[in-house]
C-alpha cells in the first residue's frame, strides 16, 4: 500500500542532543511538508519542499533544518533539542508543488519528548 | 493576521446530525479543507471546497461561503467511529495551509 512512513514512532531525547526524524513517501509526490502538532494548537508548518532540491521555511522553522536530496525522502533535523520542541511531528506530501490546493497525505507521526 | 476558529469540543448522540463550524481569515484564499483525526493517529482528508456551496460525500457534507469566511462540516447518521477531531484548514495566498486547532467530537450512545 502506497503511503508515507516516519521513523522513529516515538523518542525521548536529552536537551542539547541532536536528532533526525525520517520521512519517506512512495507516491512520487513533488511536495513534502513537516508539521508539529501541540495540544490546543493547530498544525504548524515547520518546513516544506515543493520539489526535490528545494526547501522553504514555514511558520515555525527556528531550531529545525531539512533537506530534499531526492523525491522520496524529507528528513527533519533538530541540531540541539530544547524542551519546547516536545511535540508530535507529522510529515505530509502532496502531488504537485502548488502547495495548498492539493490534498496532503500524512504519515503516522513521531512523538518526541525533550527532557 | 491569519486565523482559523472552530469550537474546541462538541457532543452528539449516535444516529443524530452534527454541524461543525469554521470561520477563517487569511491573506488571500485558495480553498478550504476538512480533515478527520482519530486520537493518536494522522489526519486524513475528508473534503475540499473552493467554490461557494455544499459538497456532499456520503454521510459527510461540507459547505463554504467565501464572502462570509465561513465553512461547516455536516455529519449525518452519526456512528461511534465518528468520534474524532475534525480539523479545518484554509489555503492562503502563498498556497500554504493555515490550520485550526480542531474540534473534538464526542459521540454518545
Amino acid at each position: 500500500t502506497a503511503g508515507i512512513t516516519q521513523a522513529p514512532t516515538s523518542q525521548i531525547l536529552a536537551a542539547g542532543r541532536s536528532m533526525t526524524l525520517r520521512c519517506t513517501q512512495d507516491m512520487r509526490h513533488n511536495a513534502m511538508y513537516w508539521y508539529r502538532q501541540d495540544l490546543g494548537l493547530g498544525l504548524r508548518l515547520i518546513h516544506y519542499s515543493n520539489t526535490a532540491g528545494t526547501t522553504g521555511k514555514g511558520e515555525v522553522p527556528d531550531g529545525y533544518s531539512v533537506s530534499r536530496a531526492n523525491t522520496d525522502d524529507f528528513p527533519l533535523t533538530l541540531a540541539s533539542a530544547v524542551p519546547s520542541q516536545t511535540s508530535v511531528y507529522f510529515c505530509a506530501s502532496s502531488d504537485s508543488g502548488s502547495g495548498g490546493t492539493d490534498t496532503q497525505y500524512f504519515g503516522p507521526g513521531t512523538r518526541l519528548t525533550v527532557l | 493576521g491569519q486565523n482559523i476558529d472552530q469550537p474546541t469540543e462538541m457532543t452528539a448522540t449516535e444516529g443524530a446530525i452534527v454541524q461543525i463550524n469554521c470561520t477563517y481569515q487569511t491573506s488571500g484564499f485558495n480553498g478550504l479543507f476538512w480533515y478527520q483525526q482519530h486520537a493518536g493517529e494522522a489526519p486524513t482528508f475528508l473534503s475540499y471546497n473552493v467554490l461557494d456551496g455544499l459538497e456532499e460525500k456520503g454521510r459527510f457534507s461540507s459547505f463554504l461561503s467565501r464572502s462570509k469566511g465561513y465553512s461547516y462540516l455536516l455529519l449525518k447518521e452519526l456512528q461511534m467511529k465518528d468520534s474524532a477531531s475534525y480539523l479545518c484548514a484554509a489555503t492562503d495566498s502563498n498556497y500554504q495551509l493555515i490550520w485550526g486547532a480542531g474540534t473534538k467530537l464526542i459521540i454518545k450512545p
